[in-house]
């Protein structure tokens, strides 16, 4: 089925650990996000990428790092995971042309002991 | 800096009812784009509704428009004739045309319809 998908939908890890969560969209969107949901917070931008091999910082990327080395692809990794980055983390995408219209993955939620 | 902000953290509202959810923004681009997202308890972040900012009328789509009033710098959702699925957490968003990759949010605000 087309959409977004994330992937795994939880992780549970330890404080130090290196941790990859998937994202994948099959519409060929040129953007693709990744978000965290914080109570109180709402949603804060980590990175996004404007096509394969252009990525940019959000307003709270330390402690993450991404690529795209493909447009369908864009995975976020926590390179030595800390509690702060307990939460749910949303992948989303928008093609160029509709750019309002932001789909949204179902989330991972990610736990850090 | 864009800031959307949402003061309304919970609400609930009888079934049939209509509801205002309310957001302000504050950006000096003029420039904008602001949005709408239900999150359900499945966690899923629908896309519900978009305003430009020089749009001339306020945007509707189904159940739901949005009361866009730019002096003010609000811009509220309202649904009309609420069902239980309406139930969900909302969130108000909002993008601008330089950086216009970047969407802000605020916090969110839960509705609970009451049957």
């Amino acid at each position: 089925d087309a959409g977004i998908t994330q992937s795994p939908r939880y992780k549970i890890t330890e404080t130090g650990r290196q941790v990859t969560l998937m994202c994948h969209q099959t519409w060929s969107h040129s953007y693709m996000f990744w978000y965290r949901q914080d109570l109180g917070h709402g949603l804060r931008l980590i990175y996004y990428s404007a096509a394969a091999d252009i990525t940019d910082k959000g307003e709270v990327p330390d402690g993450y790092v991404v690529s795209r080395s493909k447009t369908e692809n864009f995975p976020l990794t926590l390179e030595s995971a800390t509690r702060s980055q307990t939460s749910v983390y949303f992948c989303a995408s928008s093609s160029a042309s509709d750019i309002e219209k932001l789909f949204f993955g179902s989330g991972t939620q990610l736990s850090v002991l | 800096a864009q800031k959307i902000t949402q003061t309304q953290p919970g609400m609930f509202v009888q079934e049939k009812e209509a509801v205002t959810l309310d957001c302000t923004y504050d950006t000096s681009d003029p420039s904008y784009g602001l949005f709408w997202y239900k999150q359900p308890s499945s966690g899923e972040m629908i896309f519900l509704i978009y305003q430009g900012s020089y749009d001339q009328q306020n945007a509707t789509e189904g159940r739901y428009s949005l009361n866009f009033q730019k002096a003010r710098k609000s811009a509220n959702l309202v649904i009309s004739a609420s069902q239980l699925g309406d139930s969900a957490m909302y969130f108000c968003a909002m993008r601008v045309l330089r950086g216009y990759e970047k969407l802000t949010f605020g916090t969110g605000t839960r509705l609970t319809i009451i049957p």
